[in-house]
């Protein structure tokens, strides 16, 4: 069976410090994989969405960036922190194609900006 | 453009009563699906319902439904029987012919005991 993990957990960082949040899917080869955030009590927001190795569409200009180094792995990175990147942040993949196939979200990273 | 409306903020239902959470769609897609995710207190994304656009049926998985009426673009959950587990967050998505998903702003329900 197909599973994912996301971490770490929770993060707290100070501004102005890298950052490098990680996932990783089990059991399924080329998933599209994605990065959303959500603020508090608020929707998700699509940040990278990736539907191959080495291939990264942004949907929001901003601090952050995504790469995906191998087939199963995705990471969010930023070189300096704003107080404005604290949110939760989740993964999740899809199979690359077919309208019946949802997504599947990693437990996610709540990360707090200082 | 490809959109999902979700018009309710919060809703409250008393336990063991149903409750209806509103979703409407927009897309020029011939086929799409649409989904229904909770998400409780500890943020985790729980897969909830799916329905696809040339189903004949509503969907329907244990306590939950989905009201599909493809004429008016509306997809609106029903949980039967609520329960206390059941207050959340409740977001409804759609994936058309392409690798993205749409999702609603998000329904906050509270089942009052």
């Amino acid at each position: 069976s197909q599973t994912i993990h996301q971490w770490p957990a929770t993060l707290v960082q100070p501004v102005g410090s890298p950052l490098s949040l990680e996932c990783t899917v089990e059991g399924t080869s080329n998933p599209n994989l994605y990065w959303y955030r959500q603020a508090a009590g608020r929707g998700l927001q699509l940040l990278f969405y990736s539907v191959g190795i080495g291939q990264i569409s942004s949907e929001v200009p901003q601090n952050l960036s995504a790469s995906r180094p191998q087939d199963r792995q995705f990471i969010l990175s930023s070189k300096k922190l704003l107080l404005s990147d604290s949110g939760f942040y989740l993964c999740a993949w899809s199979a690359s194609f077919g309208i019946s196939r949802g997504y599947t979200f990693g437990s996610g990273t709540r990360l707090t900006v200082v | 453009a490809q959109k999902i409306t979700q018009t309710q903020p919060g809703m409250f239902v008393q336990e063991k009563e149903a409750v209806t959470l509103d979703c409407t769609y927009d897309t020029s897609d011939p086929s799409y699906g649409l989904f229904w995710y909770k998400q409780p207190s500890s943020g985790e994304m729980i897969f909830l319902i799916y329905q696809g656009s040339y189903d004949q049926q509503n969907a329907t998985e244990g306590r939950y439904s989905l009201n599909f009426q493809k004429a008016r673009k509306s997809a609106n959950l029903v949980i039967s029987a609520s329960q206390l587990g059941d207050s959340a967050m409740y977001f409804c998505a759609m994936r058309g012919a392409g690798n993205q998903f749409y999702f609603g702003t998000g329904t906050s329900l509270t089942v009052i005991p």
